[in-house]
């Protein structure tokens, strides 16, 4: 079987910095996507990892631990535009699965 | 180039009917991937085309069908319908298998 987990909801505040952690056990890895998604919106593409470590894109970074079935999205330089759902979800064998999301609300 | 088309938009339909919903993926994408997305769930995986042959299936009961045309437009059909069944069913394409998604805004299904 396929197990992704997020939190649901975090807050955090404009301008400040967020982790957003998603575990995962999945039958076979062949990489790991984020999504965002605004309320009433489709989710959109974020970053992709398939290899451990790091992928930087402007504000946002991804990482990837594959030994721990671990990933995080960081978010730098909160906007409040940037309050919405993010969707950690992993290709196995022969899929692509999501976790069910974390919803992140900025606060002035 | 054009996005994910998906019509309609909305829908309501009755217990026991049945409903075919439309997906035109982006053009050049013969990958097509059916999402079901309710706010306990989150997105559900219900099946994958690719060049008119179901590659993958999750786990929703025969009700849920698809298909997939030679020019990538993909549908997908809900039988005897229940109230549970109400959701936004997302289309997505892709251009290979491990390449981003791109999704449609989805059609909202209304179960009455």
């Amino acid at each position: 079987g396929q197990n992704i987990d997020q939190p649901t909801e975090m807050t955090a505040t404009e301008g400040a910095i967020v982790q957003i952690n998603c575990t995962y056990q999945t039958s076979g890895f062949n990489g790991l996507f984020w999504y965002q998604q605004h309320a009433g919106e489709a989710p959109t593409f974020l970053s992709y990892n398939v290899l451990d470590g790091l992928e930087e894109k402007g504000r946002f970074s991804s990482f990837l631990s594959r030994s721990k079935g671990y990933s995080y999205l960081l978010l730098k330089e909160l906007q409040m535009k940037d309050s919405a759902s993010y969707l950690c979800a992993v290709i196995g064998n022969n899929d692509m699965r999501f976790g069910a999301g974390t919803r992140l609300t900025v606060k002035p | 180039k054009a996005g994910v088309t998906q019509t309609p938009r909305y829908l309501i339909k009755t217990r026991g009917q049945q409903v075919t919903l439309s997906c035109s993926p982006i053009s050049g994408h013969r990958s097509v991937s059916w999402y079901q997305q309710t706010p306990g769930q989150g997105l559900q995986f219900l099946f994958e085309y690719f060049s008119e042959t179901q590659r993958n299936k999750g786990n929703f009961p025969g009700r849920f069908s698809g298909r997939q045309f030679s020019n990538s437009r993909s549908e997908m059909n809900v039988s005897t319908l229940e109230l549970g069944d109400s959701a936004l069913y997302l289309c997505a394409s892709s251009s290979g298998m491990n390449s981003p998604l791109h999704f449609g805004n989805g059609t909202r299904l209304t179960v009455t």
